[in-house]
């Protein structure tokens, strides 16, 4: 049971160049989220999926787009990536409502876009 | 959208004290309110969580109480060890939403 893992754990960007994130879990959960996080300013919610083939933006939503086609993996696009994407993301999911609201998180990649 | 303020940004206590840190929260419909531990260059990890439906968790050293009239939630770690300095993170959820963060107390335990 590997819980929640992301690929790549590592990535450098020039502006302009698109990549894609990928979060996998193993815990059957329903729902998954993206976040970022920037030093000093906490973590905050990307985007959000509450089911397979199910998406809704979160707080900072801007420049990403995301992708939920299997329920065990969450995809995190950035089209044109900018030196403002330069952050920690994190992914994390969880069993859905009603059932435990805990969120697990996977181990995070850090991106730099130059 | 929801608002999680947090306090103190910085907090230095002396090994074995008690530490506090406090939030605030906007949205009255947040049902869930989680504190997480994270570790230079870790994931946040868990560390308690309270729901709407009740006022005080304890968990060993670690306690949460919360206030919804209020708006308020805070993290009491007592007996403080050496291994507890890290960041903290306090968090609220309504519903499906995914978590709104504050922005982080960074605990320092001195020897």
């Amino acid at each position: 049971n590997a819980g929640v893992t992301q690929t790549p754990k590592f990535r450098v960007l020039k502006t302009g160049q698109s990549m894609t994130l990928l979060c996998a879990q193993d815990m059957n959960h329903e729902y998954m989220y993206w976040y970022r996080q920037d030093p000093g300013m906490g973590l905050r919610l990307i985007h959000y999926s509450v089911g397979e083939g199910t998406t809704a933006k979160g707080e900072v939503p801007d420049g990403y787009n995301v992708s939920r086609l299997k329920k065990q993996n969450f995809l995190l696009g950035l089209e044109s990536a900018a030196p403002s994407q330069t952050s920690v993301y994190f992914c994390a999911s969880s069993l859905g409502l009603a059932r435990s609201y805990e969120q697990y998180f996977g181990p995070g990649t850090r991106l730099t876009v130059t | 959208g929801e608002n999680v303020e947090q306090h103190p940004s910085t907090l230095s206590v002396q090994e074995g004290d008690s530490a506090v840190i406090k939030c605030t929260y906007s949205d009255s419909a947040s049902n869930y309110f989680p504190w997480y531990k994270q570790e230079l260059g870790k994931r946040p990890q868990l560390i308690i969580d309270i729901r709407s439906n009740v006022g005080e968790k304890k968990d060993q050293r670690i306690a949460v109480t919360l206030n919804k009239t209020a708006k308020h939630f805070s993290l009491h770690i007592t007996e403080t060890q050496p291994e507890d300095s890290a960041v903290y993170f306090c968090a609220a959820r309504r519903g499906a939403d995914g978590l709104t963060f504050g922005k982080g107390t960074h605990l320092i335990i001195q020897p």
